[in-house]
Parts: C-alpha cells; sequence; structure tokens
C-alpha cells in the first residue's frame, strides 16, 4: 500500500527565507504526488501535483515541489517564505491499485516569524 | 457557490446517539470521496464514489459507518452508535475524474461526541 511521511511535524521559518518542507513516499506501482495546503479555518486547496510528466512541479503561491525517484522523495519548496504562507501543509500520494483515493501525510505546520 | 458544500459545519450530539452528515459535490463531478481528520493528523481517507456506487469502502473504520450516494451527486455519511473516538472533522471531495487525484475539498463537518 503506497504512503508518505512527512518529516518534522513544525517547521518555523523568518519572513523572506527559504520554506523546505520534506515528504517521502512508498509506493509499489508509480504514483501521483500532492501537496495540499490547509490555512486556518478553511478546507484543504491543491497546491502543486505530480502525475509522472516533468519532475520539477511548480504550483501556487510561488511553491514548486521535485519528484526525485531514487530518493522517494517529493520535497516542498519556495524560495522566500512571506508571513500569509503559515499554514498546514499535507503530502499525500495515490495509484492505480488505490483507486487513485489520496493518502496523505500527518502534516506539517509552517509558521512564518516577522 | 460552486465549491464542495458540507452541512452541518459543526454537529455535537450524545454517545450513543445517530448522526448524518451531508455532502453536497461540485457539480458535475463524478466521483465524491470521504475523509475523516483528527487533531493533529492528516485526513484519513473513509470511502469513495464514482458515480452512485461505493468504489472503494475500505476506510470506514467499522459497521457503525454507511455512506450513500443515491442519484450520484449528493452524498451523506451516517455513523450509528456514535462513540467520542468518533470526534472528528469528517471532510468531503469531489473530482471531476476518479484518475486525476485533484480533489476539491469542503471546508468539512466537526462532529464533537459527548
Amino acid at each position: 500500500a503506497q504512503s508518505v511521511t512527512q518529516l518534522g511535524s513544525h517547521v518555523s521559518v523568518s519572513e523572506g527565507a527559504l520554506v523546505l518542507l520534506r515528504c517521502n513516499y512508498s509506493s509499489s506501482v508509480p504514483p501521483y504526488l500532492f501537496w495540499y495546503v490547509q490555512y486556518p479555518n478553511q478546507g484543504l486547496q491543491l497546491l502543486l501535483k505530480y502525475t509522472s510528466a516533468a519532475t520539477l512541479v511548480k504550483g501556487i503561491n510561488g511553491f514548486e515541489a521535485e519528484f526525485k525517484k531514487s530518493e522517494t522523495s517529493f520535497h516542498l519548496t519556495k524560495p522566500s517564505a512571506h508571513m500569509s504562507d503559515a499554514a498546514e501543509y499535507f503530502c499525500a500520494v495515490s495509484d492505480r491499485n488505490s483507486g487513485y483515493a489520496l493518502n496523505f501525510g500527518k502534516g506539517t505546520s509552517l509558521l512564518v516569524t516577522p | 457557490g460552486a465549491g464542495v458544500s458540507q452541512t452541518p459545519s459543526n454537529k455535537v450530539t450524545e454517545k450513543g446517539k445517530y448522526v448524518e452528515l451531508r455532502c453536497d459535490p461540485i457539480s458535475g463531478h463524478t466521483a465524491l470521496y470521504w475523509y475523516r481528520q483528527s487533531l493533529g493528523q492528516g485526513p484519513e481517507f473513509l470511502i469513495y464514489f464514482q458515480g452512485t456506487g461505493a468504489a472503494d469502502d475500505s476506510g470506514l473504520p467499522n459497521d457503525r459507518f454507511f455512506a450513500v450516494r443515491p442519484e450520484g451527486s449528493v452524498s451523506t455519511l451516517k455513523i450509528q452508535r456514535t462513540e467520542r473516538g468518533d470526534s472528528a472533522v469528517y471532510l468531503c471531495a469531489s473530482s471531476p475524474h476518479v484518475d486525476t487525484g485533484e480533489l476539491f475539498f469542503g471546508e468539512g463537518s466537526r462532529l464533537t461526541v459527548l
């Protein structure tokens, strides 16, 4: 069964600093990989997705992620953090064996300090 | 609005009672998913529908949980004999196609079992 592991339940960065949120996946078949964001009191929103096309995926709000098969990773990055990036971030995986139902990680809470 | 709508947004009930949670997906979306999110955890898959039929209900925790989607649009998640451990936010999501993996989430129904 496919799964994801997010390293670090809480990450704190200064405004303007690099954001790096880590995600490693496990899947027996080629995976689809996703990052979702959940702002306070809002629903989950898709940031970006990888579905076997380009390995470097660009998403909304300046975020991007790179699929690295050799490392089974799909880390999320943003060059310069904004205060508005403070939220909960979830990595998720799906594949055809699971009927494409998403399996989510436990999430990483991003705190941005002035 | 055009998004996924979930009602009620908050439900407080007593242990042993029956609860129904409703999801109205985005018009035209054929796939509908239910997830459960406990505090500090990522969303946990419960069940998904392709049209009217439950394509995968492997995430339902036990036979107290049941979901229907009789006309291929609105879905109802039903919980019998509620227990305190059922307290969580129940998320609904829809997707235009089951194999895109891109889910559009509602804001959830927060269930509290006293």
